[in-house]
C-alpha cells in the first residue's frame, strides 16, 4: 500500500531562519496532500491542503511544493518564528478513498 | 460551527477493564475517522466511517478495539479489554466526502 516518509523527524533552527520539511509518497495515484501542525498537548490542526493540480501553494509564512514526477511534497517555512515550534505531518490521499496515510512527523524546534 | 469533540479529555483504566471513547464529528461531515497516535508509532488508522458504514478496520486493531457510528452524529470506540499498551491519545477527525480531516482534542488514555 502507500507508504509516506517524512523527514527530518527533528529539526532545529535559529529565529528568523527557513525551515525545510520534506515527504515522499509511492502511490502515483495520490491527488489530494495535506500539511497539518500539531502544537504540544493539542490536537493537529491543518496548516494546508493541495490539490495535484496545483505545485506551488503559499500560506501565511511558508509555502507548499508538489513535485508530481519525484512524488515529493515540501513545506517551506521562511523567517521562523516561535509559534512556528511544533510538530508538523503531511497526510496523503488517493482520489477515490477517503482515508489519509500521513508521515511519521517532524518536530520543529526554533531556537531564539 | 461546532468543532468535532471528544469526551472524556482524559481517561485512566485498569488492565483488563472496558472503556468508551466518545465523538461527534462536525455538523454535516459524512466520514468519521478513528486514529491512535503515539510517539513510536506515530498517528495509526484504527476505523473508518463514511455514513456510518464501515469502510475500514485498522487490521491490526481488531481484536479488542470496536467503533460504532450509532448515527451521523455520534460515535464510540470501545476497547475491550484494555491493556498497558494501549495507553495513547485517540484522535477522532471527520471530513466532508473525503476532503481535509478535522480532528478533535483526543483522548489521552493511560492503562496501569
Amino acid at each position: 500500500g502507500e507508504q509516506v516518509e517524512q523527514r527530518p523527524p527533528h529539526l532545529s533552527v535559529r529565529e528568523g531562519d527557513s525551515a525545510v520539511i520534506t515527504c515522499t509518497y509511492t502511490d502515483p495515484n495520490s491527488y489530494y496532500f495535506f500539511w497539518y501542525k500539531q502544537e504540544p498537548g493539542a490536537s493537529l490542526q491543518l496548516l494546508m491542503k493541495v490539490f495535484s493540480s496545483t505545485e506551488i501553494n503559499e500560506g501565511q509564512g511558508f509555502t507548499v511544493l508538489l513535485n508530481k514526477k519525484d512524488k515529493r511534497l515540501s513545506l517551506n517555512l521562511t523567517a521562523a518564528h516561535p509559534g512556528d515550534s511544533a510538530a508538523y505531518f503531511c497526510a496523503v490521499r488517493r482520489y477515490n478513498q477517503g482515508k489519509l496515510i500521513f508521515g511519521q512527523g517532524t518536530k520543529l524546534s526554533i531556537k531564539p | 460551527d461546532a468543532g468535532v469533540t471528544q469526551t472524556p479529555r482524559h481517561e485512566v483504566a485498569e488492565k483488563g477493564q472496558t472503556i468508551i471513547l466518545k465523538c461527534e464529528p462536525v455538523s454535516g461531515h459524512n466520514d468519521l475517522f478513528w486514529y491512535r497516535q503515539t510517539k513510536i508509532q506515530g498517528l495509526e488508522l484504527l476505523s473508518y466511517f463514511r455514513s456510518k458504514s464501515l469502510m475500514e478496520d485498522g487490521g491490526a486493531f481488531k481484536d479488542r478495539f470496536k467503533a460504532e457510528m450509532l448515527n451521523s452524529s455520534f460515535s464510540t470506540l470501545k476497547i475491550q479489554p484494555t491493556e498497558p499498551k494501549d495507553s495513547a491519545v485517540y484522535l477522532c477527525a471527520s471530513s466532508l466526502l473525503g476532503y481535509e480531516q478535522y480532528f478533535g482534542p483526543g483522548t489521552r488514555l493511560t492503562v496501569l
